[in-house]
């Protein structure tokens, strides 16, 4: 397994297109988590999926932004109507399942960096 | 939710030890408390993660006090490539970590 992998690595849109990145999790990993993560500032968190249960969405930044992971496994975030407030690196991570007896670390992929035009 | 302060930045030479001290007062009974190193580019990479007491692995050391409120990474003998930024998170195990704070930037200079 080659970790978290993430397309594309950028991508430059131009305001009001819609834009979709894809995320492929580490294979035996059940959560994914979607971040979003500006320049000076760390990681913000904005949804996850346990299986192909969306289990958070409250933190999409706005009715523009969704995610999906329809087999649970491989999850897209979707942004539509870009605006230039969107731009910034888009994160997703993966772990197992945390439980009361073990916590498990995030193992991140290199990100989608955005820049709206 | 468990509100973590580090300092914004450090600096140290090559060749010495690095402490980097977080503080989360309000960290709950079912929280652990995890390290992340982030270079320019690149997603957060997990370095280390305690409860209670001490901590280590190949690349670091985590102290923990008995009161949980602070803890302390620390980082043997730094080379230039340990410049980077650390994140202290403080997250229990039922969920998803909130945000990641600003971090420490630490340089590493010759």
């Amino acid at each position: 397994d080659t970790g978290v992998s993430q397309d594309p690595r950028h991508k430059i849109t131009k305001r009001g297109q819609n834009v979709t990145f894809r995320c492929d999790p580490i294979s035996e990993h059940n959560r994914l988590y979607w971040y979003r993560q500006t320049l000076g500032q760390g990681p913000e968190f904005l949804t996850y999926f346990q299986n192909e249960a969306q289990l958070e969405k409250s933190r999409l930044l706005s009715d523009r932004f969704s995610a999906e992971r329809p087999k649970g496994s491989f999850s897209t975030l979707e942004i539509q109507r870009t605006e230039q407030g969107d731009s910034a690196m888009y994160l997703c991570a993966s772990s197992l399942e945390r439980t009361n007896l073990a916590n498990y670390g995030y193992t991140f992929g290199s990100g989608t960096r955005l820049t709206v035009v | 939710l468990a509100k973590t302060t580090q300092p914004i930045s450090m600096d140290s030479y090559e060749g010495q030890e690095v402490n980097i001290t977080c503080s989360h007062n309000n960290i709950a009974t079912n929280d652990y408390i995890t390290w992340y190193q982030q270079f320019p580019s690149q997603g957060p990479r997990f370095i280390i993660q305690g409860y209670k007491t001490k901590v280590t692995n190949e690349v670091a050391s985590l102290f923990i006090p008995a009161d949980r409120k602070s803890s302390t990474l620390s980082l043997p003998r730094v080379s230039l490539s340990d410049t980077a930024v650390y994140y202290c998170l403080v997250d229990s195990n039922s969920g998803y970590a909130l945000n990641f704070g600003k971090g420490t930037s630490l340089l590493v200079t010759p």
